[in-house]
C-alpha cells in the first residue's frame, strides 16, 4: 500500500541534544512538508521541499534542518538551537498531478518530549 | 502574508447539523481543503473546493466562496464519531506552500 511513513512514534530528547525525525513516502510525490503542532493548536509549517536537492523555510525554520537527497525521504533535524522542541511533528506530502496537488496525505506523526 | 479563521470549538447533538466557518486571507489563492483531525491522529483529508459553490461527499459538504473568501464545511447527521478536530487549508500558489487554520474541535453529544 502507498503511504507516507513516519518514525519513531515517540521521541525523547535530552537538553543540547539534536535528533532526527524520519518521513518516507512511496507515493512517487514530489512535494513533501514537515508540520509542527501544538497542544490544541493548528499545523505550522516548518519546510517544505518541492523536489529533490531543493527545500524552503516554512514560517517557523528557526532551530530546525532538514534534507532531500531521494525524493521519498525528507528526514526533520531538531536541532539544540530549538528552545521549545516539545510538540507533535507531522510530515506530509502532496501529488503533482491536477488532482493530485490538493491532497495532502499524511504519516502519522511523532511526539518529541524533552526530558 | 496568509491568515485563516475558524471557530475553536463547537458542540452540537447526535442527529444534528454543523456547518464549521473558515475565512481566508491569502495571495495566489488556488482552493480550499478541509482536514479531520481525531485526537493523538493525523489529518486526514475530506475535500476541497476550487470553485464557487458545494461539494457534497456523503454525510459532509464544503462551500466555496471565493468573492468573499470564505468557505464552510457542512456536516450532517452528526454520529458520536465526528468528535474531532476539523481544519481548513489553503494552497498559496505563489509559493506552493499550504496553511491550516487553527482548527475547530467538535464535541458531539448523545
Amino acid at each position: 500500500d502507498g503511504g507516507i511513513t513516519q518514525s519513531p512514534k515517540y521521541l525523547f530528547r535530552k537538553e543540547g541534544q539534536n535528533v532526527t525525525l524520519s518521513c518516507e513516502q512511496n507515493l512517487n510525490h514530489d512535494a513533501m512538508y514537515w508540520y509542527r503542532q501544538d497542544p490544541g493548536q493548528g499545523l505550522r509549517l516548518i519546510y517544505y521541499s518541492q523536489i529533490v536537492n531543493d527545500f524552503q523555510k516554512g514560517d517557523i525554520a528557526e532551530g530546525y534542518s532538514v534534507s532531500r537527497e531521494k525524493k521519498e525521504s525528507f528526514p526533520l533535524t531538531v536541532t539544540s538551537a530549538q528552545k521549545n522542541p516539545t510538540a507533535f511533528y507531522l510530515c506530509a506530502s502532496f501529488g503533482d498531478g491536477v488532482v493530485d496537488d490538493t491532497e495532502a496525505f499524511f504519516g502519522q506523526g511523532t511526539r518529541l518530549t524533552v526530558v | 502574508g496568509q491568515s485563516l479563521e475558524q471557530p475553536s470549538e463547537v458542540t452540537a447533538v447526535e442527529g444534528a447539523i454543523v456547518q464549521i466557518n473558515c475565512t481566508y486571507q491569502t495571495s495566489g489563492f488556488y482552493g480550499l481543503s478541509w482536514y479531520q483531525q481525531h485526537d493523538g491522529g493525523a489529518p486526514t483529508f475530506l475535500s476541497y473546493n476550487a470553485l464557487d459553490g458545494l461539494e457534497e461527499t456523503g454525510r459532509f459538504s464544503s462551500f466555496l466562496s471565493r468573492s468573499d473568501s470564505y468557505g464552510y464545511l457542512l456536516l450532517q447527521e452528526l454520529q458520536m464519531k465526528d468528535s474531532a478536530s476539523y481544519f481548513c487549508a489553503v494552497r498559496d500558489g505563489n509559493f506552493n506552500k499550504f496553511y491550516f487554520g487553527s482548527g475547530t474541535k467538535l464535541n458531539v453529544k448523545p
